[in-house]
């Protein structure tokens, strides 16, 4: 069974700061990782989609990195800003078509 | 391009009653999935539909169930209501290859 964890829960940075946030999954057989964005009380907002050949991908100031072999996938935040505070939360499928597992997320908070 | 339409965006309920939530998938995607999200936690899934057909379900009751119609839009049914059920309610859509988009979801109040 797939079990997603995201570590921290929570983190707080000064406005300019690069984000690391951390996603560890126990099941390496992995088919996309994809992160998302949920603004409080809002639904999903998909970030960046790793797909199962790929090992990274990049949109303006965000990175998403997937090591498969360590179970873990990354996402980078370059130059954090205010409008940056959100929960990430990054999810896994074990193949094309399946469900998503999802982590607990992670609340950022970047401080002006 | 439309995304995922889901309504209502609120709801309230007894405990006991019965609720229907519903979902308009993005054009093109065949896949619908519904997850319920708990205040402070991470989605979970409750199942999956693929070209009207139940493809996939999560640890949910029986009292959970859904449709998906032939333009793909979807239904999430829950019975005999439980205060426990208070959640926000999330459908996403898929082509099945490229990663999935979420609507807004449905915050149900069980009270």
């Amino acid at each position: 069974k797939q079990e997603v964890t995201q570590i921290p829960a929570a983190l707080s940075v000064p406005e300019g700061e690069n984000l690391v946030l951390n996603c560890s999954f126990t099941d390496s057989a992995i088919y996309n990782l994809q992160w998302f964005r949920q603004d409080p009380g809002k639904g999903l907002t998909s970030l960046l989609l790793i797909q199962s050949s790929q090992r990274e991908q990049t949109s303006g100031r965000l990175n998403a990195s997937l090591d498969k072999s360590s179970g873990r996938s990354t996402l980078y935040i370059a130059a954090s800003q205010p409008g940056d505070s959100a929960t990430y939360l990054c999810a896994g499928s074990k193949a094309a078509g399946n469900k998503l597992t999802f982590g607990g997320g992670t609340r950022v908070l970047v401080k002006p | 391009e439309t995304g995922v339409t889901q309504s209502p965006t609120h709801l309230i309920k007894t405990r006991g009653q019965q609720v229907t939530l519903r979902c308009s998938s993005q054009s093109g995607h065949n896949t619908v999935s519904w997850y319920q999200q708990a205040l402070g936690q991470g989605p979970q899934f409750i199942f999956q539909y693929y070209r009207e057909e139940e493809n996939g379900r999560g640890n949910f009751p029986p009292r959970f169930s859904g449709l998906q119609f032939p333009n793909y839009s979807s239904e999430l049914n829950v019975n005999a209501l439980e205060l426990d059920d208070s959640a926000l309610y999330l459908c996403a859509s898929s082509t099945g290859q490229n990663g999935y988009t979420f609507g807004s979801g449905t915050r149900l109040t069980v009270v």
